[in-house]
């Protein structure tokens, strides 16, 4: 069975402050990987997403996010947040083997201006 | 183009009654899914359809039923609610094709929000 792990719960930062999201996930076999976000009364809009190549993937709004598949990780990052960036993140997981996606819990990010 | 559009947006229920949730996408796309998300618990798959006349369970199914009888429509049924299932429902579409088929970028809509009295 194929899982995914976000350990952070809640983020909260100022503005300008970088950022760094955990995801890690639990497969043996070949993945893609996502990242959504959810603004608040909004639905889930994808940010970025992993399927081969360059395990440095660029995504909309500043984000990007490095797959290492050695420590089965597909963090999110961004330099400088901003109040427009509180949202949730989710990190989710797609294989071969599962006709669907697996979504982490989701981190709920804070920006204070 | 309106991607993948969700009716009602709001409902109210009280326990033991029905209601019918409707998913439509424009985008052609062959698979569809129901999550509902709850507080702290992410999004958890319902059931989901791989094309037109087809379903599956996913990790939450009791309580609801699927129909997938046109290829732009998945309707999620709820016989007779319960508290419990006081969530917000999304549905999902994604298409087919060597990455898309497995595991592939899925399309969202806004969401139901549905409370059980």
């Amino acid at each position: 069975a194929q899982s995914v792990s976000q350990h952070n719960h809640h983020v909260i930062l100022s503005e300008a402050a970088s950022l760094e999201l955990g995801c890690n996930y639990s497969y043996g076999g070949t993945v893609n990987l996502f990242w959504y976000v959810q603004y608040p009364g909004q639905h889930l809009q994808l940010l970025l997403k992993y399927f081969s190549g360059d395990p440095l993937v660029k995504g909309i709004k500043g984000f990007e996010a490095e797959f290492i598949k050695s420590k089965f990780s597909f963090n999110l990052r961004k330099p400088s947040v901003q109040w427009s960036d509180t949202a949730e993140y989710f990190c989710a997981l797609g294989s071969k083997s599962a006709r669907q996606l697996t979504f982490g819990s989701g981190t709920q990010l804070t920006v204070l201006p | 183009n309106a991607g993948v559009t969700q009716t009602p947006k709001f409902r109210v229920l009280k326990t033991g009654q029905s209601m019918t949730l409707l998913c439509a996408q424009d985008m052609n796309h062959e698979y569809m899914y129901w999550y509902r998300q709850d507080p702290g618990m992410g999004l958890r798959l319902i059931h989901y359809s791989v094309g037109e006349g087809t379903t599956a369970k996913g990790e939450v199914p009791d309580g609801y039923n699927v129909s997938r009888l046109k290829k732009q429509n998945f309707l999620l049924g709820l016989e007779s609610a319960a508290p419990s299932q006081t969530s917000v429902y999304f549905c999902a579409s994604s298409s087919g094709g060597s990455s898309g088929s497995y595991g592939g970028e899925q399309f969202f809509g806004p969401g139901t929000r549905l409370t059980v009295l």
